[in-house]
C-alpha cells in the first residue's frame, strides 16, 4: 500500500552543500502543497507552502518549486548545515473541501559536518 | 502562536485497555482537527478529521468504533483508542486549523503510545 516501507530514503550531503529533495504528488486537483520537517521522536514542523498557482516559492535558505506537469515538488536547501539532519516529507491537499493533507513517504537527510 | 499540545507524549498500556489522548491548541481556536498515525519509519497516514460540535469524518479502513473522536470546543479534540491491542503501537499525531481560516495546519509533538 501507500507509504509502505522499512527503508526511507537517504540523502547525504556535506554541510555547507546545497541539498534538493524530491517529491512526486498523486492528484493533479491538488491545489496546496507543503514541505515539513520531522525529528525523531517529535511532530513535523513546517517548512514552506506553495499553490498550485506558482512554480516557485523562495524562504529563508529554503525554495519550493513546483512543476505541475509532471507533478513534481522540490525542496532546495542552501548551505545545509548539521540542524537540517532530519526527515523530510512533502505534503499535498487532495481535499479542498476539507483540507486533509496527505503525505509523500518522506526523505531523510544527513548532514556530515 | 499557533501552539498545538498534546497529552500525554508518551504512554504505555496493556493490552484490552483504552488510552485517551488529547490534543489541544493554545492561542488560537481551530474548528478542524485532524488525526494522524505514524508507525516507525513510515509517513503520517491521515486517520480522521475532527470537526467541532459535529461527527468526525473517518478514513477508508479506520474503525470509527476503535478510535473514537471528540471534539467538544473550539480549542480540544481527544482520541481514545479502545482496547488496545499491540498492532495499535504507534505515533499519533494531531493537527490543527485556525477557525479564522487559512490553509496551514499546525501540528502537535505527537504522543507515543506502547500497548503490551
Amino acid at each position: 500500500g501507500e507509504n509502505v516501507g522499512l527503508h526511507l530514503p537517504t540523502l547525504s550531503v556535506q554541510e555547507g552543500d546545497n541539498s534538493i529533495i524530491n517529491c512526486a504528488y498523486s492528484n493533479s486537483a491538488s491545489d496546496y502543497f507543503i514541505w515539513y520537517k520531522q525529528e525523531s521522536g517529535k511532530g513535523p514542523q513546517f517548512i514552506i507552502d506553495i499553490r498550485s498557482n506558482m512554480d516557485k516559492r523562495q524562504g529563508q535558505r529554503v525554495t519550493v518549486l513546483l512543476n505541475k506537469t509532471v507533478k513534481h515538488l522540490s525542496l532546495q536547501i542552501a548551505a545545509t548545515q548539521p540542524g537540517d539532519s532530519a526527515v523530510y516529507f512533502c505534503a499535498e491537499n487532495k481535499d479542498t473541501g476539507r483540507r486533509a493533507l496527505t503525505f509523500g513517504s518522506g526523505t531523510r537527510l544527513q548532514v556530515q559536518p | 502562536g499557533a501552539v498545538v499540545s498534546q497529552h500525554p507524549s508518551r504512554v504505555i498500556c496493556k493490552s484490552g485497555t483504552s488510552v485517551k489522548i488529547e490534543c489541544r491548541s493554545l492561542d488560537f481556536q481551530a474548528t478542524t482537527m485532524f488525526w494522524y498515525r505514524q508507525f516507525p519509519k513510515q509517513s503520517l497516514m491521515l486517520m480522521a478529521t475532527s470537526n467541532e460540535g459535529s461527527k468526525a469524518t473517518y478514513e477508508q479502513g479506520v474503525e470509527k468504533d476503535k478510535f473514537l473522536i471528540n471534539h467538544a470546543s473550539l480549542t480540544l479534540s481527544t482520541l481514545t483508542v479502545t482496547s488496545a491491542h499491540p498492532e495499535d503501537s504507534s505515533f499519533y499525531i494531531c493537527s490543527a486549523r485556525r477557525a479564522s481560516g487559512g490553509n496551514e495546519q499546525f501540528f502537535g509533538p505527537g504522543t507515543r503510545l506502547t500497548v503490551l
